[in-house]
């Protein structure tokens, strides 16, 4: 498995931009980025993926280096509801044996 | 209409019991999971089900039986409870063929007392 390394903790200014770091240098060429989030005492919620193209939503944008050892997901302007734990996750696996790898994540706080 | 739905929602029972969490699914996913969260918050995969098949089971204990009647559902049975299996345990569902995500449901937090 593609081990993936996260600050524990960050803090961002309401209305500013969030940008979450993740370190996965040993990825491999197949395998993707995701991210999900755990809002306190809820289950964790999908926010993007990608492969080696930057990608955009309507929650977040993922930035992929080119050499794809590391990713920066950004939450254009953070809210108190943005608020939660995240998750960097590198996929592992193909068909029939999907799982997903939690870590200890970032967590996030916004600051009124 | 709620994607993945658990029930209960909180669970208390005393050890040596057995208990079932039930887990519904109405996004047509062919895939679906259940995964422990324990009290240092780490989240990891205990099973995973395909089309009822069981395709990944992560070193559980045989205390643990998931049961998946059809693709819509899998319910995790547990018997004799022990005080370690005191968690949050989430259910989610994916569909398998595409690098989707997988949604997960509320979560049932289980307390052994």
């Amino acid at each position: 498995d593609a081990k993936t390394t996260q600050p524990p903790s960050m803090d961002c200014a309401e209305g500013r931009a969030a940008n979450l770091p993740c370190n996965h240098s040993t990825i491999s060429g197949n395998e993707y980025v995701y991210w999900y989030r755990q809002i306190h005492s809820q289950g964790p919620q999908y926010i993007i993926h990608g492969l080696k193209n930057n990608e955009t939503n309507e929650m977040a944008s993922l930035i992929i280096t080119e050499d794809r050892k590391s990713s920066t997901l950004i939450l254009p302007h953070a809210t108190l509801r943005d608020t939660a734990v995240y998750y960097c996750i590198v996929r592992v696996g193909g068909f029939g044996n999907e799982k997903l790898t939690f870590g200890t994540g970032t967590r996030l706080t916004i600051i009124p | 209409d709620t994607a993945v739905s658990q029930t209960p929602k909180y669970l208390v029972t005393q050890m040596g019991n057995d208990k079932s969490i039930k887990c519904e699914q109405n996004l047509g996913h062919d895939t679906m999971y259940w995964y422990k969260q324990d009290s240092k918050k780490f989240l990891k995969i205990m099973f995973s089900y395909n089309n009822k098949e069981l395709i990944i089971n992560e070193t559980v204990p045989n205390r643990f039986s998931p049961k998946s009647p059809d693709k819509a559902h899998l319910n995790l049975h547990i018997n004799s409870l022990e005080l370690g299996d005191s968690a949050v345990y989430f259910c989610a569902s994916s569909q398998r063929d595409r690098n989707t995500e997988a949604f997960f449901g509320q979560g049932t937090r289980l307390t052994v007392v």
